[in-house]
């Protein structure tokens, strides 16, 4: 089954719009750890942003919030006003036994084309 | 801090041959390094997990004997595709973790573009 789901394989937005892209996880580890990675067409991969699984408040850096719904088991990110250089792929990743050396588990990713 | 340095970027070989990407961390000693394939328009899958002074640890399907790991510092982590395939030609990427605290997140090298012919 897979871990990672990202159900949008391509998104669009309007420069300045705000824009959140889904992804929704599965594991029944208490202890986990959820993360969004940018990908742009160089195809380094820059860490955006972390939830933790007992966090109690949705993360937020600069203009990536996630909205994270335990419950749901879901954690979107969202990217507020967009701009051009948002342009690329965005993975949505999890840890499980959040601690210790365990890899990161990626979804299929979702690119985002942000539009003048 | 954190920075993950891979090397060649990018390298083109001939069908048989051996090609070694190496894989740094410039700023942080990492005692486990994870090494991604990535094919065109496609996610990251792990390869392996290299760890430092022991035997990596693959995933499954991942031909250990094709795609050799050593381990051998602290800082330095390397994957030897060995008797190359053009279906081998992919993208690999390694990463490790600047420190083990839960919330730190994996640092990936710039990633190394291998083309088979």
């Amino acid at each position: 089954a897979q871990k990672i789901t990202q159900t949008q394989p391509g998104m669009f937005v309007q420069e300045k719009e705000a824009v959140t892209l889904d992804c929704t996880y599965d594991t029944s580890d208490p202890s986990y750890g959820l993360f969004w990675y940018k990908q742009p067409s160089s195809g380094e991969m820059i860490f955006l942003i972390y939830q933790g699984s007992y966090d109690q408040q949705n993360a937020t850096e600069g203009r990536y919030s996630l909205n994270f719904q335990k419950a749901r088991k879901s954690a979107n990110l969202v990217i507020s006003a967009s701009q051009l250089g948002d342009s690329a792929m965005y993975f949505c990743a999890m840890r499980e036994a959040n601690s210790g050396n365990t890899p990161l588990v990626f979804g299929k990713g979702t690119r985002l084309s942000v539009i003048a | 801090g954190a920075v993950v340095s891979q090397h060649p970027s990018r390298v083109i070989c001939k069908s048989g041959t051996s090609v070694k990407i190496e894989c740094r961390s410039l700023d942080f000693q990492a005692t486990t390094m994870f090494w991604y394939r990535q094919f065109p328009k496609q996610s990251l899958m792990l390869m392996a997990t290299s760890n430092e002074g022991s035997k990596a640890t693959y995933e499954q399907g991942v031909e250990k004997d094709k795609f050799l790991i050593n381990h051998a510092s602290l800082t330095l982590s390397t994957l030897t595709v060995t008797s190359a395939h053009p279906e081998d030609s992919s993208f690999y990427i390694c990463s490790a973790r600047g420190d083990r605290v839960g919330n730190s997140p994996l640092h990936f090298g710039n990633g190394t573009r291998l083309t088979v012919t």
